[in-house]
């Protein structure tokens, strides 16, 4: 069963322009979200995360997105550069059940286009 | 520093062989992970540390042993691995409570 989705696989944008990952969960219980970028080689990197608690988190050309009652999750690059084309995970936990384990959906490449 | 420092880069071993890999960190976290990645697909934890004592072990093959010597340094020791346990394995670590990890580069292990 798989709680955390990223159901697409692959992703090309133009360079400039605004480029739109989602994310889909099952578990009511996730509170916390993340988003790594993982470049081949190396191991992901950490982004940008967001609260339950929050409906946006912005850091520079990065926003979340969460939707609670959708269960839905959107990291949006404004403006996306050629450096951004990576492989993208949302993970999230349960943070209030005093956990840490994160769980990672499956990933989406992404293809800034110069 | 600020790093999470895997070695060896890659590692090659015969289904016989025993071997470890190695995982440190300076930045006084408490907690550290072992994740182990196949291609295409996303992390998948397999043992958590909190302040050195193991706390979660996501039922990983008793081939697989963790190890974790000090507040600084997680070890995982191989054995008589499987060619399917071929990935990339990655550390990472986190404060006490912290939301997100700071992860090391990986080990690309290859198992013949």
């Amino acid at each position: 069963d798989q709680q955390v989705k990223q159901n697409s696989p692959s992703l090309s944008v133009q360079e400039g322009r605004i480029s739109i990952l989602n994310c889909d969960y099952t578990n009511s219980m996730f509170d916390y979200f993340l988003w790594y970028k993982k470049y081949p080689a190396e191991g992901p990197t950490f982004l940008i995360s967001i609260s339950s608690i929050k409906d946006k988190n912005e850091d520079g050309r990065f926003t979340v997105f969460l939707n609670k009652s959708a269960k839905h999750l959107s990291l949006h690059i404004v403006p996306s550069q050629p450096g951004d084309s990576a492989v993208y995970f949302c993970a999230a936990s349960a943070q209030s059940s005093g956990t840490y384990k994160y769980i990672f959906g499956t990933g989406t490449r992404l293809k800034v286009l110069a | 520093d600020t790093e999470v420092t895997q070695t060896p880069k890659h590692l090659v071993m015969g289904m016989t062989n025993k071997k470890s890999l190695k995982c440190e960190q300076h930045m006084g976290h408490r907690a550290m992970y072992w994740y182990k990645q196949k291609a295409k697909k996303p992390p998948e934890l397999m043992f958590v540390y909190s302040y050195e004592k193991l706390s979660i072990n996501e039922s990983v093959p008793s081939r697989f042993s963790p190890e974790c010597p000090n507040s600084s340094l997680l070890n995982l020791h191989l054995h008589a691995l499987q060619p399917e346990d071929s990935a990339l394995y990655l550390c990472a670590s986190s404060q006490q409570g912290d939301y997100g990890y700071t992860f090391g580069s990986g080990t690309r292990l290859t198992v013949v």
